[in-house]
């Protein structure tokens, strides 16, 4: 079974620009969570979606956003960079529940110059 | 609320060394507590866990017992080798999601 693929790996932009990273879920998991992981914050929870709808969010600001497809995959949306974005975003799936176990991705390297 | 606490690192060992990490929570209820682990340029593998109050986790010489009393959930490995040089995550679940301590670096030398 293929595990949770995201893309692009590695991304590059400048300020003001906006961004969007893609997840595909393993096959049948319904739960996409991402996460931002910066070595000061550490990893931080941003929205899980489930069937299409965002179940839970985390305190990020309005330029963050996603969605989820009606085959689970999930894109994120960052608007309006700004340099504090840079970071490693992962997505994780799950069966059923966020809160069962959570298979990662590799990450998406986001540098904002 | 709730959180996590792991003990900082780095963590420097050498080879075939005793290893701990310690990870304390804070939430409501009884959640379920994971050990996640993150090598390098890779995203995070769930190493171990465990739903219960004395269940113990264990999975690659790595073992972890869920202490209610104590809120705790230490990471124990009793012969470390280099290969297991890596991030470990203590994390339990709160709500509908995962929350995750800040991550323990692991430096295992030859």
């Amino acid at each position: 079974k293929a595990g949770v693929t995201q893309t692009p790996r590695y991304l590059i932009k400048t300020r003001g620009q906006q961004v969007t990273l893609s997840c595909s879920p393993i096959s049948g998991h319904r739960s996409v969570s991402w996460y931002q992981q910066t070595p000061g914050q550490g990893l931080q929870f941003l929205f899980e979606y489930f069937s299409e709808t965002q179940r839970n969010k985390g305190n990020f600001p309005g330029r963050f956003s996603g969605r989820q497809f009606s085959n689970s995959r999930s894109e994120m949306n960052v608007s309006t960079l700004e340099l504090g974005d840079s970071a490693l975003y992962l997505c994780a799936s799950s069966l059923e529940a966020a809160y069962n176990e959570q298979f990662f991705g590799p990450g998406t390297r986001l540098t904002v110059l | 609320g709730n959180s996590v606490t792991q003990m900082e690192g780095p963590v420097t060992l050498s080879e075939e060394a005793f290893l701990t990490i310690n990870c304390t929570y804070t939430a409501t209820g009884y959640p379920s507590l994971f050990w996640y682990v993150q090598y390098p340029g890779e995203g995070l593998q769930l190493l171990l866990k465990a739903t219960k109050a004395d269940d113990k986790g264990s999975n690659k010489g790595f073992e972890a017992t869920y202490r209610k009393e104590t809120t705790s959930f230490h990471l124990e490995k009793g012969s470390v080798q280099v290969s297991d040089s890596a991030v470990y995550f203590c994390s339990f679940n709160a709500g509908n999601m995962l929350t995750f301590g800040g991550g323990t670096r692991l430096m295992v030398k030859p």
